[in-house]
């Protein structure tokens, strides 16, 4: 069964300000995903990435990038120059071989201008 | 494509009735479930399905009954609601195998029983 951590409940920032939000996770699979999905205050969920365990090179996505170490399970997501509409719960969310999705409590950002 | 559609947004119960929520997708994904959320707990899985004629216990699956007797429509059954089910919903689906493009969440139901 999957297992994941999200250690920082909330994070507040200043516009502009770059924010790493941290996620490390267990797993038993050998191979596995793992998905950061953003809930904005209107509360829908939004996909932003999905990184499949044999790929460790980082992402970038226009301000989003992803640093995804395996060595010590870490699957992290830093916004960089952060707006007032990245203002959200952010959730990590581990995903194995029996396609149950696992989430995070998620880590709340709040931009302020 | 109207995506991941659930009925109702809000719903008020009171102790021991029963309701169903309902969670439908035309995208043709074999795998859907049900999520509840809660204040700091994140989401946690209720029941899922694989297909049709196929369904699992999740994490929480205590007082929820599901179905999938088609491929497009998964729900969500309370037979006695309790104030421990207040708690917003959600459905989800997505390809097996293939979650290029994550899950779809539906837009979810906000329920309260009181």
């Amino acid at each position: 069964a999957q297992k994941v951590t999200q250690a920082q409940t909330e994070i507040s920032v200043v516009e502009k300000e770059d924010v790493t939000l941290d996620c490390v996770y267990e797993t038993r699979d050998t191979t596995y995903y793992l998905f950061w999905y953003k809930q904005p205050p209107s509360g829908e969920l939004v996909f932003l990435i999905r990184r499949n365990s044999f790929d460790e090179q980082n992402e970038i996505s226009g301000r989003y990038s992803w640093n995804f170490q395996k060595s010590t399970s870490s699957f992290n997501f830093t916004i960089t120059a952060s707006q007032v509409v990245d203002s959200a719960v952010y959730f990590c969310a581990p995903q194995g071989g029996s396609e149950k999705l696992v989430f995070g409590k998620g880590t709340k950002l709040t931009v302020n201008p | 494509n109207a995506g991941v559609t659930q009925t109702p947004k809000f719903q008020v119960l009171k102790t021991g009735q029963s309701m169903t929520l309902q969670c439908a997708q035309d995208m043709n994904h074999e795998y859907m479930s049900w999520y509840r959320q809660d204040p700091g707990m994140g989401l946690r899985l209720i029941h899922y399905s694989v297909g049709a004629g196929i369904t699992d216990q999740g994490e929480v699956p205590n007082g929820y009954n599901v179905s999938r007797s088609t491929t497009e429509d998964f729900p969500l059954r309370l037979l006695s609601a309790a104030p421990s089910q207040t708690s917003v919903y959600f459905c989800a689906s997505t390809n097996l195998g293939t979650q290029a493009y994550g899950y779809t969440f539906g837009s979810g139901t906000r329920l309260t029983v009181v």
